[in-house]
């Protein structure tokens, strides 16, 4: 069956402005989480969304956002953008007990100059 | 809150070496316990999972990993490396129940030298 797919792969902004990344599942899940990840921070939990429903939330500020629609598909959106937001943002679908793991897509680099 | 610490940010092995990562946890009840490895530029591949069946868990690439309740501790090891092996892993847990999100340590990055 098909992965985890993020569009897009690669992402240039300018300071200001804001994004938005997709995620696409793995069918028959229904959880989807985002992590950002970063060389000095590594990997850090953004949120968790499970049937359309925020499930968990990392501490992050509220230029993060995300949602879930109700084919499992999401997005997370950064406003208002800063340097310092630039990283790999991965997600990862799951069933809803994460008994076999996660899935993780290939990333989305967001560049933010 | 559940967490997990990654002993030694570099490991350096020779090929045909064994390769030991080690993990410990922090979780106040029985976690789920995982390894992922990560290639440049890619997402997370799971390696192995823990869920509270056996404690030796084997994996994919001949990895295993032994759950140590007395030690928490959920160490990765290969019995003999290869060049293929160099990555970055990461050990994750997560809390059973839905309201638990899963926690990653900082990563190791594996070295093999020829």
């Amino acid at each position: 069956k098909a992965g985890v797919t993020q569009t897009p792969r690669y992402l240039i902004k300018t300071r200001g402005q804001q994004v938005t990344l997709s995620c696409s599942p793995i069918s028959g899940h229904r959880s989807v989480s985002w992590y950002q990840q970063t060389p000095g921070q590594g990997l850090q939990f953004l949120f968790e969304y499970f049937s359309e429903t925020q499930r968990n939330k990392g501490n992050f500020p509220g230029r993060f956002s995300g949602r879930q629609f109700s084919n499992s598909r999401s997005e997370m959106n950064v406003s208002t953008l800063e340097l310092g937001d630039s990283a790999l943002y991965l997600c990862a679908s799951s069933s809803a007990d994460r008994l076999y793991g996660y899935t993780f897509g290939s990333g989305t680099r967001l560049t933010v100059v | 809150a559940q967490s997990v610490t990654q002993l030694g940010s570099h490991v350096s092995v020779s090929e045909g070496a064994l390769v030991l990562l080690r993990c410990n946890y922090s979780s106040s009840v029985p976690p789920y316990l995982f390894w992922y490895v990560q290639y440049p530029n890619q997402g997370l591949q799971l390696l192995l999972k823990y869920t509270s069946a056996a404690t030796l868990v084997k994996g994919i690439n001949g990895f295993e990993a032994e759950f140590k309740k007395s030690e928490t501790s959920f160490h990765l090891t290969k019995p003999s490396a290869h060049m293929s092996d160099a990555a970055e892993y990461f050990c994750a847990v997560s809390g059973r129940g839905n309201n638990n999100d899963m926690r990653f340590g900082a990563g190791t990055r594996l070295t093999v030298k020829p």
